[in-house]
């Protein structure tokens, strides 16, 4: 069956260190990648994808995300982390055949310290 | 433009009701969808529609019904409320029809309790 792993429910870091965030997948063919976030009481927010090409992605507020098709992984990184990253964040992989078969992973609550 | 609204933001049922979550999005995107979020679990497709008058059942479909009669809306529709249809529901929409390279555009979600 085809899943997405975030292996962390939790990931806690203090404001000015880098930040890891993991996603593992399992899934046919070359998918694609995305990385969302959930501020509280908010709707998901796009934060970059990977489709082809380079396998370092840059995305919104800094941070960015490492494709290895090895590994099928896709982990989210930020060099410096802020407080106001603290928020919940989503894996999905999306099979090239179509939109529709879109998988989530279970999340990453991050918590960043001042 | 708006992107994404969902109506209510709240709601409180009994078991055996029955309501509608309205969606609706101005951005012209041919593809919607439903999801539910339940603590731990992600997001789970409920239906998705890649089209004004097509319509697809997803992951979790028991007990919903979806209907697409224009490219603007999607309501979302619960039979008859169990408890276990507590969740938050967040509509979606994609650029295009069945582009999966597009990233996703959220409501802000309906938190919804039946009890």
């Amino acid at each position: 069956a085809q899943s997405v792993a975030q292996p962390e429910d939790q990931v806690n870091v203090a404001e000015g260190n880098p930040l890891t965030v993991k996603c593992t997948y399992s899934v046919s063919g070359n998918p694609y990648l995305f990385w969302y976030v959930q501020y509280p009481n908010r709707g998901l927010q796009f934060l970059l994808k990977y489709i082809t090409g380079d396998n370092l992605v840059k995305g919104s507020y800094g941070f960015e995300a490492e494709f290895n098709k090895s590994q099928t992984s896709f982990h989210l990184k930020k060099p410096s982390a802020l407080v106001s990253d603290s928020a919940l964040y989503f894996c999905a992989v999306t099979p090239r055949s179509s939109a529709s078969k879109i998988i989530f992973g279970s999340g990453t609550r991050l918590s960043i310290r001042p | 433009n708006a992107g994404v609204t969902q109506t209510p933001k709240f709601q409180v049922l009994k078991t055996g009701q029955s309501m509608t979550l309205q969606c609706a999005q101005d951005m012209n995107h041919e593809y919607m969808s439903w999801y539910r979020q339940d603590p731990g679990m992600g997001l789970r497709l409920i239906h998705y529609s890649v089209g004004a008058g097509i319509t697809d059942q997803g992951e979790v479909p028991n007990g919903y019904n979806v209907s697409r009669s224009t490219t603007e809306d999607f309501p979302l529709r619960l039979l008859s409320a169990a408890p276990s249809q507590t969740s938050v529901y967040f509509c979606a929409s994609i650029l295009a029809g069945d582009s999966s390279y597009n990233e996703q555009f959220f409501g802000p979600g309906t938190r919804l309790t039946v009890l």
